[in-house]
């Protein structure tokens, strides 16, 4: 069973515009989650992170939101860029566990 | 800076032959995990370690096994390769783990694995 759902598997947005990827989670022993990026041919790279204490969290043009009554999150990429072309994993951990549980992953296509 | 490097980068066995993927990362970091990808799977965790000489079993251990002599290398093994473990392994490394900490994985490039 999916503990943690990226239900589209793919998107395409405008440069310029807003991109948004969604992640569901079903276990409510998550209390963190980040977001990865990954390039073909590279490994996967930390983008950037929410714990359950809080419901936003910024870092440049990256904006993740957390919705825990909806076991829901969010990554807000303003305004995307060609660059960001990549796929995006949600990663999920909960406290006294060591492992991260991924998601499917969206592949992001920003067309110049 | 090196971080994580995985050897060999590509590799292509036939089914039955066993052979050893060799993670090192230089950053000091205390666990250490082994993911496979597979289109449409995203990254499943087969084995992990907590710390030198600990390993313990993820998502997807059947067929592998995994070593943690020293604290800089984590080595993952496939004693007889199966066709199902054609996929592309990525090691990853963690400083620390714990309540509010945002258990950020340093990821290598990726070893791809092809059984035929």
């Amino acid at each position: 069973d999916q503990q943690v759902k990226q239900n589209s598997p793919s998107l395409s947005v405008q440069e310029g515009r807003i991109s948004i990827l969604n992640c569901d989670y079903t276990n409510s022993m998550f209390d963190y989650f980040l977001w990865y990026k990954k390039y073909p041919a590279e490994g996967p790279t930390f983008l950037i992170s929410i714990s359950s204490i809080k419901d936003k969290n910024e870092d440049g043009r990256f904006t993740v939101f957390l919705n825990k009554s909806a076991k829901h999150l969010s990554l807000h990429i303003v305004p995307s860029q060609p660059g960001d072309s990549a796929v995006y994993f949600c990663a999920a951990g909960g406290a006294g566990s060591y492992q991260l549980t991924f998601g499917k992953g969206t592949k992001l296509s920003v067309i110049p | 800076n090196a971080g994580v490097t995985q050897t060999p980068k590509f590799r292509v066995l036939k089914t039955g032959q066993s052979m050893t993927l060799l993670c090192a990362q230089d950053m000091n970091h205390e666990y250490m995990y082994w993911y496979r990808q597979d289109p449409g799977m995203g990254l499943r965790l087969i084995h992990y370690s907590v710390g030198e000489g600990t390993t313990a079993k993820g998502e997807v251990p059947d067929g592998y096994n995994v070593s943690r002599l020293k604290k800089q290398n984590f080595l993952l093994g496939l004693e007889s390769a199966a066709p199902s473990q054609t996929s592309v392994y990525f090691c990853a490394s963690s400083a620390n783990w714990g309540y509010l900490n945002t258990g950020e994985l340093f990821f290598g490039e990726g070893s791809r694995l092809t059984v035929l």
